[in-house]
């Protein structure tokens, strides 16, 4: 089993552009998460999806943050412009029944 | 809203030393989670409690949930510089739907050797 796969592993963009982070949760996985982590705020939440349908996007600060989940096998969060505050690791989870797994996840700097 | 602490946030141990981090939630919890990151790496399962009061081993760490189901801790004993990494603790209530997990703020671990 490969885990939950993200990439990329590292992001450099200047403020402005547009973001787009990948996701793979693990087969047969019906819940996958997105988290963002940064040494002032911690872990959040950011959304999750059960069977593909957004079940919870509270946590998505602004209205340029976006995320799909177009099938079972792939998922994408997008900051569309990106800002300097922006910049953090942001994790992707899958999960079955209660444990999460997450993936490697992508540190973004945004410049 | 929905707020799970630890203590203490940053926790410096001899290796051989035991290590002990506190979980508290300001609501009751249906149950517990806790999760290691190594740093640089991600948050990895540990374990889940359930039950009130339940207390599980893993080799040299003890877990704790308690009688309230509004606590919890998780126990080192004689600390290993393989122990270095942040712990955190995560819980679900009946309120937060199927699969939603709060995760708390973390106790990061250094052990000298």
């Amino acid at each position: 089993d490969a885990g939950v796969i993200q990439s990329p592993r590292h992001e450099v963009t200047e403020m402005g552009q547009e973001v787009t982070l990948r996701c793979k949760p693990i087969s047969g996985h019906d819940y996958l998460f997105w988290y963002r982590q940064t040494m002032m705020r911690g872990l959040e939440l950011l959304i999750y999806f059960n069977n593909n349908v957004p079940i919870d996007d509270s946590g998505m600060p602004e209205d340029r943050f976006s995320a799909k989940m177009p099938n079972a096998s792939f998922s994408t969060l997008k900051i569309q412009p990106s800002e300097p505050r922006d910049s953090a690791v942001y994790f992707c989870a899958s999960s079955l029944s209660y444990g999460y797994t997450f993936g490697s996840g992508t540190r973004l700097t945004v410049v | 809203g929905q707020q799970v602490m630890q203590i203490p946030q940053y926790q410096h141990v001899q290796e051989g030393e035991d290590f002990t981090t506190y979980c508290n939630s300001s609501t009751t919890l249906s149950n517990i989670q806790w999760y290691k990151q190594r740093p640089g790496g991600h948050p990895v399962f540990l374990i889940q409690l359930v039950k009130s009061g339940e207390v599980k081993k893993q080799k040299r760490l003890t877990f704790q949930f308690g009688e309230a189901k509004k606590n919890s801790s998780l126990h080192i004993t004689a600390t290993q510089t393989t122990d270095v990494g942040t712990y955190f603790c995560a819980g679900r209530t009946s309120q937060t739907g199927a699969n939603n997990l709060f995760f708390g703020t973390g106790t990061r671990l250094t052990v000298i050797p």
